[in-house]
């Protein structure tokens, strides 16, 4: 247990589909993030929420679309997107990034596999 | 921007032998950096964290790393692998409140 939750685990979905990555965390930090790791390439950053306000979009598609309603709640929803979109998306938050050295907690991710 | 390079994509140790995870980092400024260990689908569990406070820094399952600014690397070692160490390991450094990732070190360990 992690204190960061993702749900679905594993999600299938076809390239017209729209479907959401839920994350939740239990730890009290005030920042939340979206990472994506795929085959043969370093982990990507690609969303920040600090407080609920996007601080960062590391020049993801418009495809993808995160939410962040609260400090303890993230969603990654997903519509159109392409087989190359097929990733591990894991979620992560930490206390406060404007903080030097501030540490990362990681879910276990959700498996995307887009057909 | 900070970056950090992992020397070997897969690494491979017999048990009972030295583990050494090679990390290099560059930086503009005093680095925080870290390593992470991710076991077979599941995500990211931290190993340990370097904030200045020492340079030798002991973490998890007894493994360690050794900030050298001389080399600009921060290595991580074990003494004696276990077959449960094996896994993917990534160094990671602080950029503006987010981490930058290598590209993660696959250690095998053989019996």
């Amino acid at each position: 247990e992690t204190g960061v939750t993702q749900t679905p685990r594993h999600l299938v979905m076809g390239m017209t589909n729209k479907k959401s990555l839920k994350c939740e965390q239990h730890l009290g930090h005030n920042a939340m993030y979206w990472y994506k790791q795929s085959a043969k390439k370093p982990l990507e950053l690609m969303f920040v929420y600090n407080f609920k306000e996007q601080t960062e979009n590391n020049s993801v598609p418009s495809r993808f679309s995160p939410e962040c309603p609260n400090s303890s709640h993230l969603f990654l929803h997903l519509h159109t997107l392409q087989p190359e979109d097929s990733a591990l998306y894991l979620c992560a938050s930490s206390q406060d990034p404007a903080v030097s050295g501030n540490t990362i907690y990681f879910g276990e991710g959700s498996w995307l596999t887009v057909v | 921007a900070q970056s950090v390079t992992q020397l070997g994509s897969h690494v491979s140790v017999s048990e009972g032998a030295l583990v050494l995870l090679r990390c290099n980092y560059s930086s503009s400024v005093p680095p925080y950096l870290f390593w992470y260990v991710q076991y077979p689908n599941q995500g990211l569990q931290l190993l340990l964290k370097y904030t200045s406070a020492a340079t030798l820094v002991k973490g998890i399952n007894g493994f360690e790393a050794e900030f050298k600014k001389s080399e600009t690397s921060f290595h991580l070692t074990k003494p004696s692998a276990h077959m449960s160490d094996a896994a993917e390991y990534f160094c990671a450094v602080s950029d503006q409140g987010a981490l930058t990732f290598g590209s993660g070190t696959r250690l095998q360990v053989q019996p």
